[in-house]
């Protein structure tokens, strides 16, 4: 059965600070990997999708690594603003549903 | 942009109504689409799998009768809460398969319902 575990489960960070989020899942047999932000009280916002065949991917300051035998996958964040605090979940799919991990609480300190 | 629309974002409703969230797939259609619930400080846990044409798929634990799903359309699933009651109140989020993207599945924004 597909885990997937996010560590830590609480970071708080200086701002300005480049910083990891760490992703592992149990099965390598995975279609994709996604990352995503949750706000309090707001919707999950896609931020990088990775396909399995994919090792990494990039948006703007965040980019996020797969590394499929391993069942890991990374999400750095560089130069952090008090603006990336949230909680950030990331999810792999089985072709199938998608299993999320129980996410990391980002705080920037200002 | 988008590929999945989840409608409405946030909805409050009275105990004992129903309510009824809308899952659209806008670029794909979809075959195939996904029910989840968040519980407060746990992970978004899936509730059901949405089949077209056909019933949907419960996970062990959720309550067919009270979570009512109909996929009537390629682009379109609802998920219907009967008689909502405040313990219902939490994160929905629906997901799509896009079979023509190598089974890439799409996650709607969610929505958050508060029962009063």
């Amino acid at each position: 059965k597909q885990e997937v575990t996010q560590i830590p489960a609480a970071l708080s960070v200086p701002e300005g600070e480049n910083l990891v989020l760490n992703c592992s899942f149990t099965d390598s047999a995975i279609y994709n990997l996604q990352w995503f932000r949750q706000d309090p009280g707001k919707g999950l916002t896609s931020l990088l999708l990775i396909q399995s065949s994919q090792r990494e991917q990039t948006s703007g300051r965040l980019n996020a690594s797969l590394d499929k035998s391993s069942g890991r996958s990374t999400l750095y964040i560089a130069a952090s603003q008090p603006g990336d605090s949230a909680t950030y979940l990331c999810a792999v799919s089985l072709g199938r549903e998608g299993i999320f991990g129980k996410g990391t609480r980002l705080h920037i300190l200002p | 942009g988008a590929v999945v629309s989840q409608h409405p974002s946030r909805v409050i409703c009275k105990s004992g109504t129903s309510v009824k969230i809308e899952c659209r797939s806008l670029d794909f259609q979809a075959t195939t689409m996904f029910w989840y619930r968040q519980f407060p400080k746990q992970s978004l846990m899936l509730m059901a799998t949405s089949n077209e044409g056909s019933k949907a798929t419960y996970e062990q634990g959720v309550e067919k009768d009270k979570f009512l799903i109909n996929h009537a359309s390629l682009t379109l699933s609802t998920l219907t809460v009967t008689s909502a009651h405040p313990e219902d109140s939490s994160f929905y989020i629906c997901s799509a398969r896009d079979l023509l993207s190598g089974n890439t599945i799409y996650f709607g924004e969610g929505s958050w319902l508060t029962v009063v």
